[in-house]
């Protein structure tokens, strides 16, 4: 069974970057034609899309975070990354790890909170 | 622009059926969508991937109350036999060409 799990840090200051990665388990990033992406969750909010990188390397980004967003895949450690450059309080949120074009499976999600 | 549009709540009794409604913007009807739910303090669940002609599949676990259906720009998600822990956000969620995932505002459901 797929799983992943997001990790990085849980306060950013601002101006700084924002750094998370995703460990995938139970199956290997490399091996199907998937997305695997990043979404985001203010408090209180609904879910936004921050950005996606298809298997082949092509990379997808929201046109409103599109300046400050990467997103790269590390194969050799079945983990995919996203950096957030130049954060503001208006990137506090929940931010969750996914795969597919139907997203499924989500993983569990984890806060950053951005205050100096 | 592909644009997912849903209303903002929704209630129903416990026991009784309820039937959440997610619309493709003009240009899209043929589009298939994914329903999530998120219920509180938790992270999205995968419900189904819905078809245009109505055909869904289900995720892993997810109880037969919950079917989807579709009818032109429209794609419905009806849950029967309320329980409280269907008490949750539902978002609709599709994707398309350069667009890898657009997601709804979502539909948050009250349990009466």
């Amino acid at each position: 069974q797929l799983q992943l799990q997001e990790s990085g840090p849980g306060l950013v200051k601002p101006s700084e970057t924002l750094s998370l990665t995703c460990t995938v388990s139970g199956g290997s990033i490399s091996s199907s034609s998937y997305y695997w992406g990043w979404i985001r969750q203010p408090p209180g909010k609904g879910l936004e899309w921050i950005g996606s990188i298809y298997y082949s390397g092509s990379t997808y980004y929201n046109p409103s975070l599109k300046s400050r967003v990467t997103i790269s895949v590390d194969t050799s450690k079945n983990q995919f990354s996203l950096k957030l450059s130049s954060v503001t309080a208006a990137d506090t949120a929940v931010y969750y790890c996914a795969r597919g074009s139907n997203i499924d499976p989500w993983g569990q999600g984890t806060l950053v909170t951005v205050s100096s | 622009q592909l644009v997912l549009t849903q209303s903002p709540s929704a209630s129903a009794s416990l026991g009784a059926s309820v039937k959440l409604t997610c619309t493709l913007s003009s240009g899209h009807s043929s589009y298939a969508i994914a329903w999530h739910q998120q219920q509180p303090e938790k992270g999205p669940r995968y419900l189904m991937k819905l078809n245009s002609d109505g055909s869904h599949s289900k995720g892993d676990g997810i109880p037969d109350r919950f079917s989807g259906s579709s009818s032109g720009a429209e794609r419905y998600l009806t849950i029967s036999s309320l329980q409280s822990e269907d008490e949750a956000d539902y978002y609709c969620q599709t994707w398309g060409t350069g667009i890898p995932w657009v997601f709804g505002g979502g539909t948050k459901l009250t349990v009466l």
